[in-house]
């Protein structure tokens, strides 16, 4: 069936340090690969997105790569603060019905 | 421009009750969901509509119905609640197809069913 698995469930860094989070998506027709930034109490909002014809996407301190072949994404943050702490999801666009499908999510911890 | 707006933003209700939780978007969006987030379970996509008239099953169905009279409308109904419906639920928006873009999120509704 249709799903996104996401890796891993928490992740604890300390400030400074990078942090990577790993999805794979089970349909090869997936062609949007978006994350999202929820904080405690409120909506997940958008921090980065990716199409399928494109590897790789940076923005300031975060980038997302895709491997189609292995139907695989990540994110990856560099340098973390302690604002980066929250909740992350991955979610993949099904092809042929544009429906978007969540990871589990990620609970980012970033240590001072 | 409000983007997505959900009702109530909290509401307990007993075992059996029916009620509908209310979404709309002023954003012109094809497309409209909703998913519920549960600890550990990250959002999971109850019902999805691609344009008015049309609605179709997401991962967790049962239990919930939907309609898509407008374009600016999506309420999701709960015929009769029961306590796995305990839950904060998400209404979002988003274009499709060629302009694939990001997920627009209402504020959320927490519920809980007792």
């Amino acid at each position: 069936g249709e799903n996104v698995e996401q890796h891993p469930s928490t992740l604890s860094v300390q400030e400074g340090d990078s942090a990577v989070i790993k999805c794979t998506y089970s349909d090869s027709a997936s062609n949007y690969f978006p994350w999202y930034k929820q904080e405690l109490g409120k909506r997940p909002q958008l921090i980065i997105d990716i199409r399928s014809n494109v590897g790789e996407k940076k923005d300031q301190r975060i980038a997302v790569t895709l491997n189609k072949t292995a139907k695989h994404f990540s994110l990856h943050i560099t340098e973390t603060q302690p604002e980066d702490s929250a909740v992350y999801f991955c979610a993949a666009s099904m092809g042929n019905t544009d429906k978007l499908i969540f990871g589990t999510g990620t609970r980012l911890q970033v240590f001072p | 421009n409000a983007g997505v707006t959900q009702t109530p933003k909290f509401q307990v209700l007993k075992t059996g009750q029916s009620m509908t939780l209310q979404c709309a978007q002023d954003m012109n969006h094809e497309y409209m969901s909703w998913y519920r987030q549960d600890p550990g379970m990250g959002l999971r996509l109850i019902h999805y509509s691609v344009g008015a008239g049309i609605t179709d099953q997401g991962e967790v169905p049962n239990g919930y119905n939907v309609s898509r009279s407008t374009t600016e409308d999506f309420p999701l109904r709960l015929l009769s609640a029961a306590p796995s419906q305990t839950s904060v639920y998400f209404c979002a928006s988003r274009t499709t197809g060629r302009g694939n873009t990001e997920a627009f999120f209402g504020q959320g509704t927490r519920l809980t069913v007792v």
